[in-house]
């Protein structure tokens, strides 16, 4: 079947612009992530749903970063007023699971790369 | 608090012979999961193992198995028989029956496989 899927796949912005990022998950799956990686970098860590809800929103970086999804499906990622250091690979996961714990692992979406000028 | 540590930034290994990648990890859930995750150079994120904490056995998925020791609380990654499409950066996480549905992330170890 289909997996995560991001979009766009590049993003080139200037400084001060904002960008919405769309997550399309793995059909079925309730829980949703996001992630970002710099260049060389691991993954941050920035949000997750279970559902439509946010129960965890303590790694988004500042008030400029909010995440919204709906239906239990397609979540947005916004950066308002870009800045450069907003630059990163910015990654999407589903998992199917319901509660905390337990086997389910996450499916990785490819990305989207922001460059910010 | 949970917290994966990577300590190796960079591996390298022959092709044909094992490597162990290592993994420790803080946490005071009694029950979690531990995952490792290959990125190749493509930046796809792929899921390689896992490993529950009341698991009697090593998991073992073909050519990788994970060197599990509870008490030490560590989850090493063994690659045996390496290929040079192993080449890639390698992610040790981990998610506790406590703490919701939140991944908790390594740093990660680049692997280079020689010819």
């Amino acid at each position: 079947g289909a997996g995560v899927s991001q979009s766009p796949s590049n993003k080139v912005t200037e400084k001060g612009k904002d960008v919405e990022l769309r997550c399309d998950p793995i059909s079925g799956h309730t829980a949703l992530y996001w992630y970002r990686q710099s260049l060389g970098q691991g993954l941050e860590f920035l949000i997750y749903f279970q559902g439509n809800s946010a129960p965890d929103k303590s790694g988004l970086p500042s008030d400029r970063f909010s995440a919204e999804r709906t239906g239990g499906s397609v979540s947005t990622l916004t950066i308002q007023r870009t800045q450069q250091e907003d630059s990163a690979v910015y990654l999407c996961a589903s998992s199917p699971t319901k509660r905390g714990g337990g086997t389910d692992t996450q499916y990785f979406g490819p990305g989207t790369r922001l460059t910010v000028l | 608090a949970q917290k994966i540590t990577q300590t190796q930034p960079g591996m390298f290994v022959q092709e044909k012979e094992a490597v162990t990648l290592d993994c420790t990890y803080d946490t005071s859930d009694p029950s979690y999961g531990l995952f490792w995750y290959k990125q190749p150079s493509s930046g796809e994120m792929i899921f390689l193992i896992y490993q529950g904490s009341y698991d009697q056995q090593n998991a073992t998925e073909g050519r990788y198995s994970l060197n599990f020791q509870k008490a030490r609380k560590s989850a090493n990654l063994v690659i045996s028989a390496s290929q040079l499409g192993d080449s890639a950066m390698y992610f040790c996480a981990m998610r506790g029956a406590n703490t919701g549905n939140q991944f908790y992330f390594g740093t990660g170890t680049s692997l280079t496989v020689i010819p």
